[in-house]
């Protein structure tokens, strides 16, 4: 599996932008880029996906880099409902499972 | 639209024993894959079941067994469970190739 890297925790304060990354140097051609974020007590709950170009949705926008071995989770304004560990994963097109790092704990300062 | 949903939420079972831990699926969803969260890690794939049938498994024993039924609920089920198998014990459900959606977990302690 092509492996991710994202920073262990990034900060935000409330009502700010907030970017988080993810390197994936090893992408292959068919691996789309997804996000999940796993709130305190809950399952993971997902956020975007995308494959080369920048996806919006009501929760996030994913800005992929040119090249794809790298990408960024924006959330436009972080609030403290975002608190959460966010996981940057590979997944291709097929029927695989996710597989999880250790992702990025954002913290929501008010 | 239901989501997904898991029981019990805590269960404390003591080495050796047998447990099984129930999911039902989001209306529509004919795939189901299972999740084991240890403590400060993320969650890592044990298998999956589409259209009843185990369709991946992950690097689990095989004390680690599980059943899809005709309305796609699942169970996982563990024997002699061992205390590393304290976790958190997520299902998702999904179309096959689609986005998955998680429950809220079923947390295990074995003592």
């Amino acid at each position: 599996d092509a492996k991710t890297t994202q920073p262990n925790s990034m900060e935000s304060n409330e009502e700010e932008p907030v970017h988080l990354p993810c390197n994936h140097s090893t992408i292959s051609g068919t691996d789309y880029i997804h996000w999940y974020r796993q709130l305190p007590s809950q399952g993971p709950e997902y956020v975007i996906h995308g494959l080369t170009s920048n996806v919006n949705n009501r929760m996030a926008s994913l800005a992929i880099a040119e090249d794809r071995k790298s990408s960024t989770l924006i959330l436009h304004r972080a609030t403290l409902r975002d608190a959460a560990v966010y996981y940057c994963i590979l997944r291709d097109g097929g029927n695989t499972p996710l597989v999880f790092g250790k992702g990025t704990r954002l913290s929501v300062i008010a | 639209e239901t989501g997904v949903t898991q029981s019990p939420t805590h269960l404390i079972k003591t080495r050796g024993q047998q447990v099984t831990l129930r999911c039902s699926s989001q209306s529509g969803h004919n795939t189901v894959s299972w999740y084991q969260q240890a403590l400060g890690q993320g969650p890592q794939f044990i298998f999956q079941y589409y259209r009843e049938e185990e369709n991946g498994r992950g690097n689990f024993p095989p004390r680690f067994s599980g059943l899809q039924f005709p309305n796609y609920s699942s169970e996982l089920n563990v024997n002699a469970l061992e205390l590393d198998d304290s976790a958190l014990y997520l299902c998702a459900s999904s179309l096959i190739t689609d986005t998955q959606y998680f429950g809220p977990g079923t947390r295990l302690t074995v003592l």
